[in-house]
């Protein structure tokens, strides 16, 4: 069974300052998603990222898929208070159509 | 320019009901996934279909039945719901390649009591 550890579980911070979410496994993933999922709604996608070492870059937002392609990271720049929700990190296996989801970071950006 | 939709949005049902929740994609999309939200635990799949009258089991299969005659319908019946069961069920639908975008319905709020 693969696992996906997303850390922190929990994130408040003011408006303006930065943040980090970690998204890590002991298997290697052929692709890695980012989610962000509002109160009262389902998950919508940010990014894929599909090669060791990506950077890919959403606005404010980048995302980070590791060389091992076994770990990935959100960094959020200057958050805002439309940044709050929970991000969630699902990782493809091989062929493997099924996503494994983490569990999910709540962040909430304060005014 | 429906998308993918569930019905209904908020159920209460008693323990021992059949109670069936649906979803549907207008995109025709192969793949359609039903996932379980609870506090802790994170997205857990129930079940997934791959094609019409092609369903398997995922991570928590157990007291869920589905069935895909179309393939962009793809209902979720709890056969004898139990207070377990109680949790936020979420469709999805993928076209098919592992970088594709897997688009998520607005998701059915299930209390059993």
């Amino acid at each position: 069974t693969q696992l996906l550890e997303q850390s922190p579980q929990f994130l408040s911070i003011q408006e303006g300052e930065n943040l980090t979410v970690y998204c890590n496994s002991s298997s290697v993933f052929s692709s890695l998603q980012w989610y962000r999922q509002e109160p009262g709604e389902g998950p919508v996608l940010l990014v894929t990222v599909v090669t060791g070492g990506e950077v890919k870059k959403l606005k404010r937002l980048t995302f980070q898929f590791g060389d091992a392609r076994k770990d990935s990271s959100l960094h959020i720049t200057a958050a805002q208070p439309g940044d709050t929700g929970l991000y969630l990190c699902a990782g493809l296996a091989g062929s493997n159509y099924k996503l494994t989801f983490g569990k999910g970071t709540l962040l909430t950006v304060n005014p | 320019d429906a998308g993918i939709t569930q019905s209904p949005r908020y159920k209460i049902t008693e323990t021992g009901r059949q109670v069936t929740l649906m979803c549907h994609q207008t995109w025709s999309h192969s793949y359609m996934f039903w996932y379980r939200q609870d506090l802790g635990h994170g997205l857990r799949l129930i079940y997934y279909s791959a094609a019409a009258d092609i369903t398997d089991k995922g991570e928590v299969p157990d007291g869920y039945v589905v069935s895909r005659s179309k393939t962009e319908n793809f209902p979720l019946t709890l056969e004898s719901a139990t207070r377990s069961q109680t949790s936020v069920y979420f469709c999805a639908s993928r076209r098919g390649l592992d970088t594709d975008t897997q688009y998520f319905g607005p998701g059915t709020r299930l209390t059993v009591l």
